[in-house]
């Protein structure tokens, strides 16, 4: 099992560039949450989907736009990019049953210039 | 409002100490508490959750629901405990869509 996995690594887009970000969640979870990790501060929840629904979501605008598909696999993605986006972007993924641990992926680090 | 704060960004300790890193939360609600740990390069990790009262790689922590507080802590500390520490909250109970808040971290160097 690999894991979360998390593609790409590495992103560098331009101001009010569209930006897609992609997660595949560890092998038996259906739950899949997005954080955002600005450099020196603590990952901040961006959204969450169970069932291809967004089931929660945190202090983010609506630029921030999400999608899970019946593989439980998700999107992230970010229209109108501004520099502050920029940003190590992690993908968690959870049972919905059970302990609920959340597994993390390595990130994909965003770069808006 | 859930916050999650840790007053240190950077704790340096020998080999040998003993360690403790501070988290204070303020949630109105029962919450669940848990210590990730990031090393090097690697994958932000659980490290042990307030509800299994159990000792992971000499790391200890308890719920203080008087103080607030979930302080991570380890009697002797080693080399290889040095990494970025983050305290976590998230509701207890309820559906599995429970978003987990985040301190700032604490950057932990055990020097030899």
């Amino acid at each position: 099992d690999a894991g979360v996995t998390q593609s790409p690594t590495h992103l560098i887009k331009t101001r009010g560039q569209q930006v897609t970000l992609r997660c595949s969640p560890k092998s038996g979870h259906d739950t899949v949450s997005w954080y955002q990790q600005a450099l020196g501060q603590g990952p901040q929840f961006i959204f969450q989907y169970y069932e291809e629904e967004e089931r929660q979501r945190g202090n983010f605008p609506d630029r921030f736009s999400g999608h899970q598909f019946p593989n439980y696999s998700s999107e992230l993605n970010v229209n109108a990019l501004l520099l502050g986006d920029s940003a190590l972007y992690l993908c968690a993924s959870s049972p919905h049953t059970g302990p609920r641990e959340a597994f993390f992926g390595q990130g994909t680090r965003l770069t808006v210039v | 409002a859930q916050r999650v704060t840790q007053p240190e960004k950077l704790l340096s300790v020998f080999k040998g100490a003993p360690v403790e890193l501070k988290c204070n939360y303020s949630y109105s609600g029962s919450p669940e508490l848990f210590w990730y740990v990031q090393y090097s390069r690697q994958r932000l990790q659980l490290l042990l959750r307030h509800i299994s009262r159990e000792s992971i790689k000499g790391f200890t922590a308890d719920l203080n629901k008087g103080e607030t507080s979930f302080h991570l802590k380890k009697p002797f500390a080693q080399e290889e405990d040095s990494a970025m520490y983050y305290c976590a909250l998230r509701k207890a109970g309820g559906t599995s869509y429970g978003k987990l808040t985040f301190g700032q971290g604490t950057i932990l160097t055990v020097h030899p």
